[in-house]
Protein backbone atom coordinates (compact mmCIF):
# COMPACT_ATOMS: atom_id res chain seq x y z
CA UNK A 1 0.00 0.00 0.00
CA UNK A 2 1.28 3.85 -0.40
CA UNK A 3 2.21 5.16 2.29
CA UNK A 4 1.45 8.98 2.62
CA UNK A 5 3.28 10.49 5.55
CA UNK A 6 2.34 14.51 6.77
CA UNK A 7 4.67 16.95 8.53
CA UNK A 8 4.03 18.23 11.08
CA UNK A 9 1.39 16.35 12.75
CA UNK A 10 0.60 19.62 14.79
CA UNK A 11 0.62 22.76 13.48
CA UNK A 12 0.42 26.05 15.99
CA UNK A 13 -0.23 29.12 13.87
CA UNK A 14 -0.64 32.83 15.06
CA UNK A 15 -3.54 34.23 12.76
CA UNK A 16 -2.75 36.42 9.50
CA UNK A 17 0.51 34.05 9.30
CA UNK A 18 1.57 31.34 6.93
CA UNK A 19 1.45 27.56 7.36
CA UNK A 20 2.46 24.51 5.24
CA UNK A 21 2.16 20.95 5.52
CA UNK A 22 3.99 18.55 3.67
CA UNK A 23 2.66 14.63 2.29
CA UNK A 24 5.25 12.90 1.24
CA UNK A 25 4.43 9.41 -0.89
CA UNK A 26 6.01 5.89 -0.75
CA UNK A 27 5.92 5.57 -4.15
CA UNK A 28 5.42 8.14 -7.32
CA UNK A 29 1.27 9.33 -7.16
CA UNK A 30 1.57 9.45 -11.18
CA UNK A 31 -1.07 7.71 -12.39
CA UNK A 32 -0.46 5.52 -15.55
CA UNK A 33 -2.57 7.75 -17.47
CA UNK A 34 -0.23 10.75 -16.41
CA UNK A 35 -2.58 12.25 -14.03
CA UNK A 36 -1.16 12.74 -10.58
CA UNK A 37 -4.19 12.14 -7.98
CA UNK A 38 -3.10 13.76 -4.65
CA UNK A 39 -6.18 15.81 -2.95
CA UNK A 40 -5.95 17.47 0.23
CA UNK A 41 -8.79 18.03 2.67
CA UNK A 42 -9.91 20.10 5.30
CA UNK A 43 -12.07 18.45 8.35
CA UNK A 44 -13.33 21.55 10.87
CA UNK A 45 -14.32 20.40 14.14
CA UNK A 46 -17.87 18.55 14.18
CA UNK A 47 -17.67 18.33 10.73
CA UNK A 48 -17.56 16.11 7.90
CA UNK A 49 -14.27 16.22 5.53
CA UNK A 50 -14.05 19.12 2.94
CA UNK A 51 -11.61 18.33 -0.55
CA UNK A 52 -10.01 21.52 -0.87
CA UNK A 53 -7.43 20.62 -3.57
CA UNK A 54 -7.89 18.07 -6.13
CA UNK A 55 -4.63 16.56 -8.47
CA UNK A 56 -2.06 18.38 -6.53
CA UNK A 57 -3.39 21.97 -7.38
CA UNK A 58 -6.74 22.56 -8.58
CA UNK A 59 -8.70 24.33 -5.69
CA UNK A 60 -12.38 23.65 -5.60
CA UNK A 61 -15.30 25.79 -5.86
CA UNK A 62 -15.76 27.87 -2.80
CA UNK A 63 -12.30 27.19 -1.70
CA UNK A 64 -10.60 30.83 -0.62
CA UNK A 65 -7.65 31.45 -2.59
CA UNK A 66 -4.99 31.72 0.28
CA UNK A 67 -4.93 27.66 -0.13
CA UNK A 68 -2.71 26.86 -2.49
CA UNK A 69 -1.46 23.09 -3.16
CA UNK A 70 2.04 22.35 -4.89
CA UNK A 71 4.21 19.53 -5.64
CA UNK A 72 5.13 16.19 -7.93
CA UNK A 73 6.00 12.58 -7.92
CA UNK A 74 6.31 11.82 -3.99
CA UNK A 75 6.36 15.35 -2.68
CA UNK A 76 3.76 17.42 -2.00
CA UNK A 77 2.50 20.50 0.02
CA UNK A 78 -0.37 22.56 1.27
CA UNK A 79 0.03 26.34 2.04
CA UNK A 80 -2.33 28.79 3.63
CA UNK A 81 -0.84 32.15 2.57
CA UNK A 82 -2.37 33.93 6.06
CA UNK A 83 -4.42 31.95 8.24
CA UNK A 84 -7.67 32.79 9.41
CA UNK A 85 -9.70 31.35 12.66
CA UNK A 86 -11.95 29.13 10.12
CA UNK A 87 -8.94 27.35 9.31
CA UNK A 88 -8.65 25.26 12.49
CA UNK A 89 -9.22 21.59 11.82
CA UNK A 90 -7.87 18.94 10.74
CA UNK A 91 -5.93 18.62 7.38
CA UNK A 92 -5.01 15.10 5.19
CA UNK A 93 -3.82 14.63 2.18
CA UNK A 94 -5.04 11.41 0.14
CA UNK A 95 -4.15 9.43 -3.11
CA UNK A 96 -6.27 7.81 -5.45
CA UNK A 97 -3.86 7.02 -8.01
CA UNK A 98 -2.90 3.66 -6.77
CA UNK A 99 -5.81 0.72 -4.93
CA UNK A 100 -5.95 0.66 -1.94
CA UNK A 101 -6.63 4.52 -1.54
CA UNK A 102 -4.69 5.96 1.40
CA UNK A 103 -4.86 8.93 3.74
CA UNK A 104 -2.23 10.94 5.41
CA UNK A 105 -2.36 10.55 9.24
CA UNK A 106 -3.86 14.41 9.34
CA UNK A 107 -2.30 17.30 10.08
CA UNK A 108 -3.76 19.18 13.11
CA UNK A 109 -3.95 23.29 12.77
CA UNK A 110 -4.66 25.38 15.74
CA UNK A 111 -4.58 29.11 17.07
CA UNK A 112 -1.70 30.17 18.75
CA UNK B 1 -29.30 20.87 -2.08
CA UNK B 2 -26.56 18.63 -3.31
CA UNK B 3 -26.25 16.38 -0.28
CA UNK B 4 -25.38 12.43 0.43
CA UNK B 5 -27.45 11.09 3.34
CA UNK B 6 -26.38 8.17 4.97
CA UNK B 7 -28.70 5.66 7.22
CA UNK B 8 -28.43 2.41 8.43
CA UNK B 9 -25.71 2.41 11.09
CA UNK B 10 -26.17 0.99 14.28
CA UNK B 11 -25.42 -1.52 17.40
CA UNK B 12 -24.24 -4.76 16.11
CA UNK B 13 -22.43 -8.02 17.85
CA UNK B 14 -19.76 -9.46 16.39
CA UNK B 15 -20.66 -11.42 13.55
CA UNK B 16 -23.78 -9.82 12.69
CA UNK B 17 -24.59 -8.06 9.36
CA UNK B 18 -25.74 -4.62 9.06
CA UNK B 19 -26.49 -2.77 5.48
CA UNK B 20 -25.76 0.82 5.40
CA UNK B 21 -27.43 3.13 2.23
CA UNK B 22 -26.63 6.42 0.98
CA UNK B 23 -29.02 8.66 -0.90
CA UNK B 24 -27.87 11.54 -3.12
CA UNK B 25 -30.26 14.71 -3.58
CA UNK B 26 -29.60 17.27 -5.91
CA UNK B 27 -27.60 15.48 -8.34
CA UNK B 28 -27.14 11.86 -9.90
CA UNK B 29 -24.58 9.75 -9.22
CA UNK B 30 -24.72 7.86 -12.61
CA UNK B 31 -21.58 10.06 -13.54
CA UNK B 32 -19.73 9.48 -10.39
CA UNK B 33 -17.11 6.86 -9.06
CA UNK B 34 -18.58 6.37 -5.28
CA UNK B 35 -16.84 4.92 -1.83
CA UNK B 36 -17.63 4.07 1.27
CA UNK B 37 -14.90 5.80 3.71
CA UNK B 38 -14.50 4.97 7.95
CA UNK B 39 -12.82 6.38 10.68
CA UNK B 40 -12.72 4.61 13.78
CA UNK B 41 -12.50 6.24 17.23
CA UNK B 42 -9.20 8.06 17.43
CA UNK B 43 -7.81 6.87 14.53
CA UNK B 44 -7.31 8.13 10.73
CA UNK B 45 -9.26 7.95 7.90
CA UNK B 46 -9.50 4.66 5.71
CA UNK B 47 -11.02 3.62 2.33
CA UNK B 48 -13.26 0.73 2.91
CA UNK B 49 -14.79 -0.15 -0.80
CA UNK B 50 -15.03 1.84 -4.16
CA UNK B 51 -17.40 1.13 -7.21
CA UNK B 52 -17.28 2.41 -10.50
CA UNK B 53 -20.29 3.99 -12.57
CA UNK B 54 -22.23 1.43 -13.51
CA UNK B 55 -21.26 -0.84 -10.94
CA UNK B 56 -19.40 -3.29 -12.70
CA UNK B 57 -16.02 -2.38 -10.65
CA UNK B 58 -15.75 -3.07 -7.15
CA UNK B 59 -12.58 -2.83 -4.93
CA UNK B 60 -12.24 -3.34 -1.45
CA UNK B 61 -9.70 -2.83 1.26
CA UNK B 62 -8.15 -6.24 2.30
CA UNK B 63 -9.45 -6.07 5.84
CA UNK B 64 -13.37 -6.01 4.68
CA UNK B 65 -12.48 -8.33 1.43
CA UNK B 66 -15.15 -11.43 1.60
CA UNK B 67 -17.22 -9.74 4.29
CA UNK B 68 -18.53 -6.30 2.73
CA UNK B 69 -20.45 -5.56 -0.92
CA UNK B 70 -20.75 -2.25 -1.80
CA UNK B 71 -23.86 -2.34 -4.81
CA UNK B 72 -25.38 0.92 -6.19
CA UNK B 73 -28.89 1.32 -7.57
CA UNK B 74 -28.46 4.27 -10.16
CA UNK B 75 -32.07 4.53 -10.54
CA UNK B 76 -32.83 5.20 -6.88
CA UNK B 77 -29.67 7.53 -7.38
CA UNK B 78 -28.00 5.28 -3.68
CA UNK B 79 -25.22 3.67 -2.69
CA UNK B 80 -25.35 0.68 -0.93
CA UNK B 81 -22.98 -1.48 1.74
CA UNK B 82 -23.77 -4.59 3.00
CA UNK B 83 -21.62 -5.99 5.63
CA UNK B 84 -21.52 -9.11 7.11
CA UNK B 85 -19.25 -11.03 9.57
CA UNK B 86 -19.05 -7.75 11.33
CA UNK B 87 -16.19 -7.79 13.46
CA UNK B 88 -15.02 -5.28 16.65
CA UNK B 89 -12.80 -3.49 14.79
CA UNK B 90 -15.47 -2.23 11.91
CA UNK B 91 -16.54 0.32 14.67
CA UNK B 92 -16.84 2.97 13.07
CA UNK B 93 -17.88 6.45 11.60
CA UNK B 94 -18.44 5.07 8.01
CA UNK B 95 -18.99 8.14 4.89
CA UNK B 96 -20.76 7.90 1.85
CA UNK B 97 -18.29 9.71 -0.86
CA UNK B 98 -18.55 10.65 -4.24
CA UNK B 99 -15.03 10.11 -6.82
CA UNK B 100 -11.94 11.11 -5.90
CA UNK B 101 -13.93 13.01 -2.06
CA UNK B 102 -15.32 15.56 -3.92
CA UNK B 103 -18.83 15.78 -1.76
CA UNK B 104 -19.15 13.39 1.65
CA UNK B 105 -22.00 12.47 3.59
CA UNK B 106 -22.90 13.21 7.36
CA UNK B 107 -21.41 10.06 8.06
CA UNK B 108 -23.29 6.62 10.11
CA UNK B 109 -21.85 5.23 13.21
CA UNK B 110 -21.58 1.77 13.13
CA UNK B 111 -20.38 -0.04 16.47
CA UNK B 112 -19.82 -3.92 16.59
CA UNK B 113 -19.83 -5.43 20.20
CA UNK B 114 -18.19 -8.87 21.54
Amino acid sequence: DVVLTQSPLSLPVTLGQPASISCRSSQSLVHSNGHTYLNWFQRRPGQSPRRLIYEISNRDSGVPDRFSGSGSGTDFTLKISRVEAEDVGVYYCMQHSHWPHTFGQGTNLEIK
Amino acid sequence: EVQLVESGGGLAHSGESLRLSCAASGFTITNEWMYWIRQAPGKGLEYVANINKDGSEKYYVDSVRGRFTIARDNAKNSLYLQMNSLRVEDTALYYCVTGGGRLWGQGTVVIVSS
